[in-house]
């Protein structure tokens, strides 16, 4: 089956620690995002990638980063220097950026920072 | 980016049309009119989109008004499995910094009941 897979479901770590969240698609698309939802909001997009090795910050990148080095994986790696790390963590991907292209999404990682 | 605007709830009776109205007032004539629902702790779903004709799926209708400035989703028999926020989203314009980006809102809480 094709779609977007993101490991684990739940995640603890402590304060201080950097951990690498996982996002791999068999869609063969161009476009990754990253986004992070915090209770009772909306989501708030990390960082994009339009295509293999580039990718663009979004609206809040501060203490995130990642890297595309494949067309099928897009993983982020929140740092010690996000101050407030604990939220639910979302990935999806589309055929390309465009507006007319729909963007699907991965289960979603809960990461809760001790 | 255009805003929108989306009651915070609504209610339904199982087996009846759900009508999710959506304001955005300030759309640009070429920013595309999205909606995703998403249940409780899962990654949001594509429900559909358009830009000024009316789009239908399996899944809804939407109906964008004349002018743009507004829009509905419509489930037409609802069940209990729709209980979910529905957003609504206008997607930045071709040729911007956020290429792609989906800017999600609070949304609209539907709450199907028997």
């Amino acid at each position: 089956d094709g779609g977007i897979t993101q490991s684990p479901k739940y995640l603890f770590r402590k304060e201080g620690q950097n951990v690498t969240l996982s996002c791999e698609q068999n869609l063969n698309h161009d476009a990754m995002y990253w986004y992070r939802q915090d209770p009772g909001q909306g989501l708030r997009l990390i960082y994009y990638s339009q295509i293999v090795n580039d990718f663009q910050k979004g609206d809040i990148a501060e203490g995130y980063s990642v890297s595309r080095e494949k067309k099928e994986s897009f993983p982020l790696t929140v740092t010690s220097a996000q101050k407030n790390p604990t939220a639910f963590y979302l990935c999806a991907s589309s055929i390309g950026p465009g507006d007319a292209n729909e963007q699907f999404f991965g289960p979603g990682t809960r990461l809760t920072v001790l | 980016d255009a805003k929108t605007t989306q009651p915070p709830s609504m209610d339904c009776a199982e087996g009846r049309a759900a009508n999710l109205p959506c304001n955005h007032s300030t759309i640009s004539g070429n920013e595309y009119v999205y909606w995703y629902r998403q249940i409780h702790s899962q990654g949001p779903q594509y429900i559909i989109h358009g830009l000024k004709n009316n789009e239908t799926n399996e899944m809804a209708s939407l109906i964008i008004t004349e002018d743009r400035k507004s829009s509905t989703l419509i489930l037409p028999h609802a069940t209990l499995r729709d209980t979910a926020v529905y957003y609504c989203i206008v997607r930045v314009g071709a040729g911007g910094t956020s290429y792609g980006k989906l800017t999600f809102g609070q949304g609209t809480i539907l709450t199907v009941h028997p």
